[in-house]
């Protein structure tokens, strides 16, 4: 009965280099979002995925992050050449379906330091 | 554009004592209403959420939530908590019609209690 797993759990990283998150949704989903939580705010919406698609990723920083959802294994989100403020806790959640009606379902996190 | 507001950061109560943690949301369309639950070191868990219909909303672990459209509010009730509700709340937000769930958060409320 797993729900999301994220991994690492926690992630250092030196400025310049990159980071790279992982989650996998709970088995049967096919819906991803990520969200990120900066200090003291509240979670932030960055990119929805379908398998292999990019659905939304208005809350995207236009530079150095992407996202993806292969056809086998767990999405990705990647952030090249961290910098300080990318420090943040990183959420992701999944849905059985697109529509308004279902539920996401959310991981325990990735929290990134970028030192 | 939606954005979710919870003016308390911090909340004191005492065990079996009632509770009431504040929401005011703003959006130009109709909207979906949630409240979700962090325990620490885990991830968001759905407390309740208010699609349409009755405007009292019943959720988990006791808790409830009234939506009142002409205040724009979205305020979270339990009449006794328990030592156990001890985490940080998070009212989130987000479009009708949009074909997706884009949840909009509030910056979190931690609910202390204590014994």
């Amino acid at each position: 009965n797993a729900g999301v797993m994220q991994n690492p759990r926690h992630l250092v990283r030196r400025r310049g280099q990159e980071a790279r998150l992982r989650c996998s949704p709970v088995k049967g989903h096919s819906h991803v979002y990520w969200y990120r939580q900066l200090p003291e705010e509240g979670l932030k919406f960055m990119v929805y995925l379908q398998k292999e698609n990019i659905i939304d990723e208005s809350g995207m920083p236009k530079e150095r992050f992407s996202a993806e959802f292969p056809k086998e294994g767990p999405s990705i989100l990647r952030i090249q050449q961290v910098v300080r403020g990318d420090s943040a806790a990183y959420f992701c959640a999944s849905s059985l379906g697109q529509e308004e009606v279902y539920e996401q379902y959310f991981g325990p996190g990735t929290r990134l330091t970028v030192t | 554009a939606q954005s979710v507001t919870q003016l308390d950061s911090q909340v004191p109560v005492f065990e079996e004592a009632p509770v009431e943690l504040r929401c005011n949301y703003s959006s130009s369309v109709s909207v979906y209403l949630f409240w979700y639950v962090q325990y620490p070191n885990q991830g968001l868990q759905l407390l309740l959420k208010y699609l349409s219909g009755s405007t009292l909303v019943k959720g988990i672990n006791g808790f409830e939530a009234e939506f009142n459209k002409s205040q724009t509010s979205f305020h979270l009730r339990k009449p006794s908590v328990h030592i156990s509700d001890t985490a940080e709340y998070f009212c989130a937000v987000s479009d009708r019609g949009g074909g997706y769930q884009k949840v909009t958060f509030g910056t979190g409320t931690k609910l202390q209690v204590i014994p």
